[in-house]
């Protein structure tokens, strides 16, 4: 089973329009971390936000929010009044504790491709 | 500019031949972590180093190796390269080897193998 869902390859909004970006995890971890992260054409990836699993407020970052809805194991990514310069891939990532009581890599979703028109 | 840095930016290259791709951290990070990425496989966690040491290993070939350098600066070693490890090689780091702490990533080198 995926443990990082993103059910939309592909999304086309409007300029000042706001944006949510759907993630679905799976884990039996009490302890993990949530992330989203940003790859422009140019191929770079930009971390935009985190949340916690004992984070009991929603992560902000500015224009980004991070809805964590975690009994349905959720953290969709919000976008507000979204600009032409948010069009990207965006990808979402869980790290999960390992057995030793660390932490391991990065576990990423598919991406979503998210265009943004005048 | 996310304060790490890797070199080369491009590399070609030939299948069967070997190749080391750099990395250096974020100052002050501990934490190295390698990541491949390609249209077949999405992006993947390879390895991490913390402090010179291998702490995680994910989907890393058995062609592939890694090192963490006492200045902790990373190497990722490719050989008998093959047209499917033709991708986006990303060096990632961050400051603790425990919890989930931010990944900041490189610019990545791209490697196309002909």
């Amino acid at each position: 089973a995926q443990k990082i869902t993103q059910t939309q390859p592909g999304m086309f909004v409007q300029e000042k329009e706001a944006v949510t970006l759907d993630c679905t995890y799976d884990t039996s971890d009490q302890s993990y971390g949530l992330f989203w992260y940003k790859q422009p054409s140019s191929g770079e990836m930009i971390f935009l936000i985190y949340q916690g699993s004992y984070d009991e407020q929603n992560a902000t970052e500015g224009r980004y929010s991070l809805n964590f809805q975690k009994a349905r194991k959720s953290a969709n990514l919000v976008i507000s009044a979204s600009q032409l310069g948010d069009s990207a891939m965006y990808f979402c990532a869980m790290r999960e504790e390992d057995s030793g009581g660390g932490a391991d890599g990065l576990t990423f979703g598919k991406g979503t491709h998210l265009i943004i028109q005048p | 500019d996310s304060g790490v840095t890797q070199t080369p930016k491009h590399l070609i290259t030939a299948t069967g031949q070997r190749v080391t791709l750099r990395c250096s951290p974020r100052s002050g990070d501990l934490s190295v972590y390698w990541y491949q990425q390609s249209l077949d496989q999405g992006l993947q966690f390879l390895i991490q180093y913390y402090n010179g040491e291998e702490r995680a290993k994910g989907n890393i070939l058995e062609r592939f190796s890694a090192q963490q350098f006492p200045d902790l600066h990373s190497e990722l070693n490719l050989s008998s390269l093959e047209l499917g490890d033709s991708a986006l090689y990303f060096c990632a780091s961050s400051g603790h080897v425990m919890g989930p702490d931010t990944q900041y990533f490189g610019p990545g080198t791209r490697l196309t193998v002909l």
